[in-house]
């Protein structure tokens, strides 16, 4: 069964830091790989995704992940956080036509 | 990218009665959308997966006669919470896959925000 671990519930960085967020990932084929954002009381945003190729994948707001299959990791990064990056972040893994098992999610403070 | 609008954003309803909330693909089709509910500072659970003009295949533990789930068209899915009660009070979130683009990204409805009085 697919399934997907964020171990870090909450992350405060302070504005202009570097932010990683962990995930990892359980899946018995090559997965699709997702990372979301959300903000309160919103939908999901797709941040970025990967399907095959590149294990470096760009996303938007300056984001990048890594897929690292030996780890089994998706983690997402970013050199210099915002203020307005504080959302809550989710992990995510699927396959085509199937559905999308979620991690717990990351809160991410923004410290000034 | 693809749009997927759901709707009402929000409602407030009393004890004992039922709610629609809409999930429709904008400027595509969607052979599948997938409904979630999301409790305060919580991950998305999969309630269902809806598929055109058939039966939603619901998750362990979802009762599906309360949560009637129809999905007449390509681009539009329902889901429907029957004698509503105030433990049904969530925020519930559709998803559709384009099925132009080999149906490999979901998109995501705004989500809607359910209270129950």
């Amino acid at each position: 069964a697919q399934s997907v671990t964020q171990p870090d519930i909450h992350i405060t960085v302070s504005e202009g830091a570097s932010l990683e967020l962990r995930c990892n990932y359980s899946y018995g084929a090559t997965p699709y790989l997702f990372w979301y954002v959300q903000s309160p009381g919103q939908g999901l945003q797709l941040l970025l995704k990967y399907f095959s190729g590149d294990t470096l994948v760009q996303g938007i707001k300056g984001f990048e992940a890594e897929f690292k299959r030996s780890q089994s990791s998706f983690n997402l990064r970013k050199p210099s956080v915002h203020w307005s990056d504080a959302a809550e972040y989710f992990c995510a893994v699927g396959a085509r036509s199937n559905d999308m098992r979620f991690g717990a999610g990351t809160r991410l403070t923004v410290k000034p | 990218g693809a749009v997927v609008s759901q709707h009402p954003s929000w409602v407030i309803c009393k004890s004992g009665t039922s709610v629609k909330i809409e999930c429709r693909s904008l400027d595509f089709q969607a052979t599948t959308m997938f409904w979630y509910r999301q409790f305060p500072k919580q991950s998305l659970m999969l309630m269902a997966t809806s598929n055109e003009g058939s039966k939603a295949t619901y998750e362990q533990g979802v009762e599906k006669d309360k949560f009637l789930i129809n999905h007449a068209s390509l681009t539009l899915s329902t889901l429907t919470v029957t004698s509503a009660h105030p433990e049904d009070s969530s925020f519930y979130i559709c998803s559709a896959r384009d099925k132009s683009q080999g149906n490999t990204e979901a998109f995501f409805g705004q989500g809607t925000r359910l209270t129950v009085v």
